[in-house]
């Protein structure tokens, strides 16, 4: 089946320490994005990638880091410079063909908390 | 700049007709998408404007006046399965981001 895959659903880490959250797609799909949710809000977009090896920041890109060496796979490091990385992440991919109807496509998020 | 504005929470009843309203002002306009998202889960897409009018899909349409920056999303025969958060996200002038207002949270009562 295709779709997009985010694991682990949930981790813990403690404060100051990196952690990776890994998002992979079959849909072929060219573009990737990371969002941000926190309780009661909307989604704030992270970063994003039309394409592999080129990224560009979002809204709230300080404190992460991502890399697209690979069009399925589009990983988030969460640093230890991010002040509140408690919450939930998704990640998200679309066609990305200039389309006017393209829209994206979640996988079934991660929710970080951070000890 | 990017702003889109939606009512925090609603409360209808099961059977009824429930409308949500979303506003926007956003620097380029390339179509609005409605996503429904029950909690602790990801967003699914409901539907799609990118020209003025209403579009139909069964028990849900989404009306979009770019004019005014105006769009609602309007359930009909309200379900309990309907409680979630409903997300109106514009894409940009080019295509390529979606900007998401902050979400409408639907509690359907028996």
């Amino acid at each position: 089946d295709g779709g997009i895959t985010q694991s682990p659903k949930y981790l813990f880490r403690k404060e100051g320490q990196n952690v990776t959250l890994s998002c992979e797609q079959n849909l072929n799909h060219d573009a990737m994005y990371w969002y941000r949710q926190d309780p009661g809000q909307g989604l704030r977009l992270i970063y994003y990638s039309q394409i592999v090896n080129d990224f560009q920041k979002g809204d709230i890109a300080e404190g992460y880091s991502v890399s697209r060496e690979k069009k399925e796979s589009f990983p988030l490091t969460v640093t230890s410079a991010q002040k509140n990385p408690t919450a939930f992440y998704l990640c998200a991919s679309s066609i990305d063909n200039g389309a006017r109807t393209d829209t994206q496509y979640f996988g079934p998020g991660t929710r970080l908390t951070v000890l | 700049g990017q702003n889109i504005d939606q009512p925090t929470e609603m409360t209808a009843t099961e059977g009824a007709i429930v409308q949500i309203n979303c506003t926007y002002q956003t620097s380029g306009f390339n179509g609005l998408f409605w996503y429904q998202q029950h909690a602790g889960e990801a967003p699914t897409f409901l539907s799609y404007n990118v020209l003025d009018g209403l579009e139909e899909k069964g028990r849900f349409s989404s009306f979009l006046s770019r004019s005014k920056g105006y769009s609602y999303l309007l359930l009909k025969e309200l379900q309990m399965k309907d409680s979630a958060s409903y997300l109106c996200a514009v894409r940009d002038r080019y295509g390529q981001n979606f900007v998401f207002g902050p979400g409408t949270r639907l509690s359907v009562l028996p």
